[in-house]
């Protein structure tokens, strides 16, 4: 069973301040790496994944950097908005096209 | 377009009891799954589905059954509901194959047992 480790558990950034949470996992995963965010009361929701043929993506204020042989993948928010608290989950593909998930990242950006 | 939805949204049972979680998709996606989630613990997988009548356990089956006759329904039966079984329980779709492996929650079923 693959692990995936998340961190930090929570995490308060003033507005405009950069959000940085990290992931790191043991086995060989598959060619996908999603990150997930999940508002109070609602689903997880897409938003942003990698596969590992790059090292970074950046779509709007979100940057997935990806560290193949350290087996660590971050996500970096600029300019973090108070829109942006949330829980953010970290995750894998594993064999047989299974999701692993991280513990989850509570952010909190503060206005 | 409704696409995932689940019902009951909340529901208070007692231990011991059967409960049935409902999971219902619009657009034909074959892989279908259940997710628990607890505090500390993320989303862990319960079971999956790849087609209809095709399902697998997932990281934490135990206690749970599941049926899919067919390709927009995915039910959760809990046979014999424990206090442990606290929990919000979502549902998840995407489609096979293609370039992504994109999963589309549902909205969530809080789940208490007393």
């Amino acid at each position: 069973q693959q692990q995936v480790k998340q961190s930090p558990q929570s995490l308060i950034v003033q507005k405009g301040g950069i959000s940085i949470i990290n992931c790191a996992y043991e086995n060989t995963a598959f060619d996908y790496f999603p990150w997930y965010q999940q508002f109070p009361g609602k689903g997880p929701a897409l938003l942003i994944a990698i596969r590992p043929d790059v090292s970074e993506k950046k779509e709007g204020r979100f940057t997935i950097s990806f560290n193949k042989s350290a087996k660590q993948f971050s996500l970096h928010i600029m300019d973090s908005q108070p829109g942006d608290s949330a829980t953010y989950f970290c995750a894998v593909m594993e064999y047989g096209n299974k999701l692993v998930f991280g513990a989850g990242t509570i952010l909190r950006v503060k206005s | 377009d409704a696409g995932i939805t689940q019902s009951p949204r909340y529901k208070i049972t007692e231990t011991g009891r059967q409960v049935t979680l409902m999971c219902h998709q619009t657009w034909s996606h074959s892989y279908m799954f259940w997710y628990r989630q607890d505090l500390g613990h993320g989303l862990r997988l319960i079971y999956y589905s790849a087609a209809a009548d095709i399902t697998d356990k997932g990281e934490v089956p135990d206690g749970y059954v599941v049926s899919r006759s067919k390709t927009e329904n995915f039910p959760l039966t809990l046979e014999s509901a424990t206090r442990s079984q606290t929990s919000v329980y979502f549902c998840a779709s995407r489609v096979a194959g293609g370039l992504s492996y994109e999963q589309y929650f549902g909205p969530g079923t809080r789940l208490t047992v007393t």
